[in-house]
C-alpha cells in the first residue's frame, strides 16, 4: 500500500514562529503536493512539486515556502507563522500520469497562538 | 481555471437506505479525470471512486456509483444501502489528465447516516 506520512498530527505554535511539516511517500510518485482544508473552503492547493528541486505555486501560496531535496520528501515551511493560517495541512503525492488518483497523509493540524 | 462546485453542504439520509450526493464542474478540457473522495472524521482522505472523462460507461464501485454527464458537467455519487461507517465528508474533484498541478476540489458534503 502506498504510504503517505505526515510528520506531526497536531502542531501548536506561536505567532512569528518558523514552522516545518515534513511530508514523506514511499512510492517513488513524481508529484507531490500541499494543501490546506478550511471548514466550507475545501481544500486550497498551496504548493507542488513535479520533481526534486522543482516547485510550482499552487492558488493560496502567500505566507509558506516549500522545498524538495529528495524524491521522496517534501516540506511546507511557514517562515513567520500567522493566526491566520491555523488550518489542517494535508500532504499528497502521485505518479506524473497514471489514473490520476492522490494519495494523502493524514494532515497536520496546526494551531497559531 | 477549472471550478467544482458541491451545492450540498450536509446531507442525511437513513441507514439501508440510498442517497445522491451533487457534484457539478466546469473546464473547457476534454480529457480529465473526476472523482469522489471520502474523508471520515479525524482520519485519511481516501479515494471512492473515479471516472475517465473519455470513458462513456459510468463507474461503480461495489455500493458507490457515479452518474457522469459529460455535456452537462456533472457528476453525482450514489451511495445505495447507506452504512454507519459512510459517515464523513465527501469531495468532489477534478483533474485535468497529464496535469502535474493536483486536484482541484468542491467545497464537501457532509454526510450523515440516521440509524
Amino acid at each position: 500500500d502506498v504510504k503517505v506520512t505526515q510528520s506531526s498530527r497536531y502542531l501548536v505554535k506561536r505567532t512569528g514562529e518558523k514552522v516545518f511539516l515534513e511530508c514523506v511517500q514511499d512510492m517513488d510518485h513524481e508529484n507531490m503536493f500541499w494543501y490546506r482544508q478550511d471548514p466550507g473552503l475545501g481544500l486550497r492547493l498551496i504548493y507542488f512539486s513535479y520533481d526534486v528541486k522543482m516547485k510550482e505555486k499552487g492558488d493560496i501560496p502567500e505566507g509558506y515556502s516549500v522545498s524538495r531535496e529528495k524524491k521522496e520528501r517534501f516540506s511546507l515551511i511557514l517562515e513567520s507563522a500567522s493566526t491566520n493560517q491555523t488550518s489542517m495541512y494535508l500532504c499528497a503525492s502521485s505518479y506524473r500520469d497514471l489514473g490520476g488518483e492522490l494519495f494523502f497523509g493524514e494532515g497536520s493540524r496546526l494551531t497559531v497562538l | 481555471a477549472q471550478t467544482v462546485t458541491q451545492s450540498q453542504p450536509e446531507m442525511s439520509v437513513q441507514e439501508a437506505e440510498t442517497v445522491t450526493l451533487s457534484c457539478t464542474y466546469d473546464t473547457s478540457e476534454s480529457d480529465y479525470y473526476l472523482f469522489w473522495y471520502k474523508q471520515p472524521p479525524s482520519r485519511q482522505m481516501i479515494l471512492v471512486i473515479r471516472q475517465e472523462a473519455y470513458k462513456q460507461q459510468n463507474a461503480t464501485e461495489n455500493r458507490f456509483s457515479v452518474n457522469f454527464q459529460k455535456a452537462a458537467k456533472s457528476f453525482s455519487l450514489k451511495i445505495s444501502d447507506s452504512q454507519l461507517g459512510d459517515a464523513a465528508m465527501y469531495f468532489c474533484a477534478y483533474r485535468l489528465r497529464g496535469g502535474a498541478d493536483g486536484l482541484t476540489f468542491g467545497k464537501g458534503t457532509h454526510l450523515i447516516i440516521q440509524p
